[in-house]
């Protein structure tokens, strides 16, 4: 069966510091990999979703990035985290034309 | 732009009470729909998915939704809450003609079940 891992699970950086989440799914090949941030009464913003390998694509202008290195890893980055980065992150995969997704557990990232 | 529209942030029943999420999109053309379930610091789970077969639609945990055209609506019911349902719950949809590989999520509600 397929499952999805993130880490850490909880987060806390100080403002202008780097930032490293990574996601890895198993169970499946070539998925399709999804990076949403949730903020409390927002709902979920796609930030960045990927069809395969270092192909990535972006939603929304913001002090982030995203990589996929390998079929099942996708990792969200940041080179200097400003305190608007704070949020609840989630990654996410699914196959074929994406009808439905599945998420990870999450990481609460607070940046003070 | 199309969106999805949830109304009511917090909905708050009483456990044994009938359980209604509203959910409304916009779009000329029927899209999927999706609801899906979060508890306190989880991912999401989905609950149930529309795809244009059946209009009332079955899910997981005893809840359903009903596709109403004419009404653009796709809420989700459930006949008894249970105090396991304590969750936000949030309404998605894709849209025909747009990207393969994008939901759109509604801004959730959240349901609370007193005992």
């Amino acid at each position: 069966s397929q499952t999805i891992h993130q880490w850490p699970a909880t987060l806390v950086q100080p403002v202008g510091s780097p930032l490293s989440l990574e996601c890895t799914v198993e169970g499946t090949s070539n998925p399709n990999l999804y990076w949403y941030r949730q903020a409390a009464g927002r709902g979920l913003q796609l930030l960045f979703y990927s069809v395969g390998i270092g192909q990535i694509s972006s939603e929304v202008p913001q002090n982030l990035s995203a990589s996929r290195p390998q079929d099942r890893q996708f990792i969200l980055s940041s080179k200097k985290l400003l305190l608007s980065d704070s949020g609840f992150y989630l990654c996410a995969w699914s196959v074929g034309g994406g009808d439905i997704q599945y998420f990870g557990a999450g990481t609460r990232l607070s940046v003070l | 732009a199309q969106s999805v529209t949830q109304l009511g942030s917090h909905v708050s029943v009483s456990e044994g009470a009938l359980v209604l999420l509203r959910c409304n999109y916009s779009s000329s053309v029927p899209p999927y729909l999706f609801w899906y379930v979060q508890y306190p610091n989880q991912g999401l789970q989905l609950l149930l998915k529309y795809t244009s077969a059946a209009t009332l639609v079955k899910g997981i945990n005893g809840f359903e939704a009903e596709f109403k055209k004419s009404e653009t609506s796709f809420h989700l019911t459930k006949p008894s809450a249970h105090m396991s349902d304590a969750a936000e719950y949030f309404c998605a949809v894709k849209y025909p003609g747009g990207s393969n590989y994008k939901l759109t999520f509604g801004k959730g509600t959240l349901l609370t079940v007193n005992p």
